[in-house]
């Protein structure tokens, strides 16, 4: 099915393990974000990416490694899960272009014990 | 530097209502400017955006939002409100002037309840 699509869904996981979010993309868009979405802060960027290899640090990038070896795949680790880390994690694409419409995965509740 | 507020955190109507949601933006360049939805435990939904041209913008499930280049705003608005339109709307800018990124930001986003 063509869209955007995180998994898990939903992961509990403890203090100081590596969790690792997936994003899968079907459009072949140029640039891909991840997002975290808490209470109080709206929508803050984590880290984008313009194309396969080329990464950025959006507003709050502490604590979170990307990568993008591929141009539909955009996963988001977290090294040593933090309880600060506790969120719903959202990944998006777009095409290039200021015009262009941002399109969201359904998100990834994360729990940190 | 671009940035958007929307200055309600919550709106509150009735149902067969006209409702607004404010957002106002700050821009170097010409602004481009995206409505989104989200409903309960969903990603964002595409509303509608302002590229150029017409000041008034139609949108999907009957909303449509008015860009006012001298006011810096592109308040979200809908005739007649419904029950089902409760969610969470966020506005957001692109800066046509930002050197190539073309990073959105987004506002904090604005609850709309409708009341039966």
């Amino acid at each position: 099915d063509a869209g955007i699509t995180q998994s898990p869904r939903y992961k509990i996981t403890e203090t100081g393990r590596q969790v690792t979010l997936m994003c899968h993309q079907t459009w072949s868009h140029s640039y891909m974000f991840w997002y975290r979405q808490d209470l109080g802060h709206g929508l803050r960027l984590i880290y984008y990416s313009a194309a396969a290899d080329i990464t950025d640090k959006g507003e709050v990038p502490d604590g979170y490694v990307v990568s993008r070896s591929k141009t539909e795949n955009f996963p988001l680790t977290l090294e040593s899960a933090t309880r600060s880390q506790t969120s719903v994690y959202f990944c998006a694409s777009s095409e290039l272009g200021p015009q262009e419409t941002q399109y969201f995965g359904p998100g990834t509740r994360l729990l940190v014990l | 530097a671009q940035s958007v507020a929307q200055p309600e955190d919550q709106v509150n109507v009735a149902e067969g209502n006209p409702l607004t949601v404010k957002c106002t933006y700050s821009v170097s360049g010409n602004p481009y400017l995206f409505w989104y939805v989200q409903y309960p435990n969903r990603g964002l939904q595409f509303l509608l955006k302002y590229i150029t041209g017409d000041n008034l913008v139609k949108g999907s499930y009957g909303f449509e939002a008015e860009f006012n280049k001298s006011q810096t705003s592109f308040h979200l608005k809908k005739p007649s409100a419904l029950v089902s339109d409760s969610a969470l709307y966020f506005c957001a800018v692109r800066d046509a002037a930002s050197g190539g990124s073309y990073i959105p930001t987004f506002g904090r986003g604005t609850s709309l309840i409708v009341h039966p």
